[in-house]
């Protein structure tokens, strides 16, 4: 199984500031066929299911807020929120989907300094 | 737009079974795989298995695959996942999800969840 690793477990940042999430993946996840990195990142709230942020790596979900940008290549990604909003208090998961299983990282908790 | 529903939440003892429902509407059943995906309290994000609702094949992640079953009901546009032979660590939030519009592997649109408690 890929094993993804986010880091780090949890941040605070001030309203307006910049956040950023790391993941990596113990195998590249870049399929070379189609050149795209088989990377989504979710946002979860607290008692919500899962919402789809992003996919194939920097694809914004229709109808996620332009402040949210995924972006990396390989085994290295990154999901930063360009200016942190009270409601993007969150659980944030990257997966991959290269191959079966796919596999979640562990989450990364963002909060409000 | 696409939505899913859940029964509502089950309280089995170990070595029961426990059958979950998430009815699908708003896309055409038969187009888009279905997958469920669970999580434990305070845990993260497990990939149980998927269902193909046009024929009902399924695959199932390895350390399940001996007690889960998934079934569908085009008349209704329900899938089913049944879980045997429950543990405590079976405790969990199981979701439904559409797979990915592009790929198959991700998960799109999400059931509310159902929460299964396993307790003697």
């Amino acid at each position: 199984d890929i094993v993804m690793t986010q880091s780090p477990d949890s941040l605070a940042v001030s309203l307006g500031e910049r956040a950023t999430i790391k993941c990596k993946s113990s195998q590249s996840i870049f399929y070379s066929s189609n050149n795209n990195n088989y990377l989504s990142w979710y946002q979860q709230k607290p008692g919500q299911p899962p919402k789809l942020l992003i996919y194939w790596a920097s694809t914004r979900e229709s109808g996620v807020p332009d402040r949210f940008a995924g972006s990396g290549s390989g085994t290295d990604f990154t999901l930063t929120i360009s200016s942190l909003q009270a409601e993007d208090v969150a659980i944030y998961y990257c997966q991959q989907y290269y191959s079966t299983p796919p596999t979640f990282g562990q989450g990364t908790k963002v909060e409000i300094k | 737009q696409v939505q899913l529903v859940q029964s509502g939440a089950e309280v089995k003892k170990p070595g029961a079974s426990v059958k979950v429902s998430c009815k699908a509407s708003g896309y055409t059943f038969t187009s888009h795989h279905i997958h469920w995906v669970r999580q434990a309290p305070g845990q993260g994000l497990e990939w149980i298995g998927i269902i193909n609702p046009r024929d009902g094949t399924a695959n199932f992640a390895l350390n399940l695959q001996d007690r889960v079953t998934m079934t569908r009901d085009t008349s209704t546009s329900t899938v089913y996942m049944e879980l045997n032979s429950l543990r405590s660590e079976d405790t969990a939030v199981y979701y439904c999800a559409t797979e990915g519009r592009y790929a198959l592997l991700y998960f799109d649109s999400w059931g509310q969840g159902t929460l299964v408690t396993i307790s003697s």
